[in-house]
């Protein structure tokens, strides 16, 4: 089965300084991998996404994503964060045979930004 | 394009009492679902639509939760009877056929039983 792992509940960082968010996933065979970003009272959108072609992926706002497949990670960075980020990310794997898949998400990470 | 859109926003029930939420989701989207999303957790998946089929609703408790999509554009998620553990924020996302990672999520519906 596939899954991924937030290693932080909560992280803050200061305006102007670099965005680290964790994600380590589980499976079998290469997954596909997302973030989605939630800001407060809005729908979740989607950020970016790695699906098996280049292992740097860019998303928006500036986010990007490495895949590291030895270290089963997909660590979300951003050179340097704005007020505007501050919101929920969630890891996301995606599951399940062509025509019934479905996403699964991780237990999300609250990005604070402290001016 | 206009987004998912969702209603209520906010219900407040209590125990016991019945609730239903709407999901109108963007035109064109063949695949719709229904998440639940409980404080400090991921959204959790509990029921899939492909136009008015399900696809998927090996999560959705049945005993007190239904869900249709007559049409296949509009859906109705419905809880019956409510309990304490059910306080949540119900989310409704659409997509293209066979595009599920690119999923379009609306604002959702914050309930909490009393």
């Amino acid at each position: 089965a596939q899954s991924v792992t937030q290693l932080d509940s909560h992280v803050s960082v200061s305006e102007g300084t670099p965005v680290l968010l964790r994600c380590n996933y589980s499976s079998s065979y290469s997954p596909s991998l997302f973030w989605y970003v939630q800001h407060p009272n809005k729908g979740l959108q989607l950020l970016l996404k790695y699906t098996s072609a280049a292992t740097l992926v860019k998303g928006i706002n500036g986010f990007e994503a490495e895949f590291k497949k030895s270290e089963t990670s997909f660590h979300l960075t951003k050179p340097s964060a704005h007020m505007s980020d501050a919101a929920e990310y969630f890891c996301v794997v995606r599951m399940g045979l062509f025509g019934n898949e479905k996403l699964t998400f991780g237990t999300g990470t609250r990005l604070t930004i402290i001016p | 394009e206009a987004g998912v859109a969702q209603s209520p926003r906010y219900k407040i029930i209590e125990k016991r009492q019945s609730v239903a939420f709407w999901c109108n989701p963007i035109s064109g989207h063949a695949t719709l679902y229904w998440y639940q999303q409980i404080l400090g957790q991921g959204p959790k998946l509990l029921i899939q639509f492909q136009n008015n089929g399900v696809v998927d609703d090996s999560q959705l408790p049945k005993d007190r939760f239904s869900a249709e999509r007559l049409k296949g554009v509009d859906s109705t998620l419905k809880i019956q009877p409510a309990k304490l553990e059910d306080s949540a924020v119900y989310l409704c996302a659409s997509s293209q056929r066979d595009r599920a990672h690119e999923q379009y999520f609306g604002p959702g519906t914050r309930l909490t039983v009393t």
